[in-house]
């Protein structure tokens, strides 16, 4: 079975600073990893995907991941934070038994101080 | 960019009752789900629906939940006789095809309370 941690489920930065949202995940088999976005009183956003290839993957609003496969990790960054950051975000594994469904990580909330 | 568009927003129920969560997918998506978030939890798949019938559901989907396309633009989740348990966001999403990596578009989300 497929799962995923994020570690911090709070996660605060200042205007500027580098943003770094952690996710490992565990998988039997090849995954493909997501990372979406929440803000509040809206839907889940797709920010970004690692399907295959090039295992530095750049999103939308300068976010980018890289599949780190010996470490499990697929962790977020944005060098430079802005206050239009501040959002819950969810890692998450396809799994490789039902290409439908998505396994979520428990969220991390983004604070970005002026 | 297109929407996925649920209603309510909020939704407040009794123990025991009917509940019928609304959501209007993107109109050229073909595979429909249910997503749900109980407070303080990890977001969790309920199901999935294609060609007018379901091709996945967790286990979280019992008996006591239904889904629905009853016409060309809206997908329904319903449960029968809610219970405490069943207070959660629930997300409904859509995408254009099915398959591994294919992006997923949620709505907003309907926030079920079970008083």
């Amino acid at each position: 079975a497929q799962s995923v941690t994020q570690l911090g489920s709070h996660v605060s930065v200042s205007e500027g600073a580098l943003v770094l949202l952690r996710c490992n995940y565990s998988s039997s088999v090849p995954p493909y990893l997501f990372w979406y976005v929440q803000y509040p009183n809206q839907g889940l956003q797709l920010l970004l995907k690692y399907t295959t290839g090039a295992t530095l993957v750049k999103g939308i609003n300068g976010f980018e991941a890289e599949f780190k496969k010996s470490e499990t990790s697929f962790h977020l960054t944005k060098p430079s934070a802005h206050m239009s950051d501040a959002a819950e975000y969810f890692c998450a594994v396809s799994d490789p038994g039902s290409a439908r469904q998505l396994t979520f990580g428990s969220g991390t909330q983004l604070t970005v101080l002026p | 960019e297109p929407e996925v568009t649920q209603t309510p927003s909020h939704q407040v129920t009794q123990m025991g009752q009917e509940v019928i969560l609304r959501c209007v997918p993107i109109s050229n998506h073909l595979y429909f789900y249910w997503y749900r978030q109980i407070l303080g939890q990890k977001v969790e798949f309920l199901v999935s629906f294609y060609n007018n019938e379901i091709s996945e559901k967790s286990e979280i989907f019992d008996d006591q939940f239904s889904v629905e396309r009853p016409d060309g633009s809206n997908f329904t989740l319903k449960i029968r006789s809610t219970k405490l348990e069943d207070s959660a966001m629930y997300f409904c999403a859509s995408s254009e095809v099915g398959g591994f990596g294919e992006k997923l578009f949620f709505g907003s989300g309907t926030q079920l309370s079970v008083l």
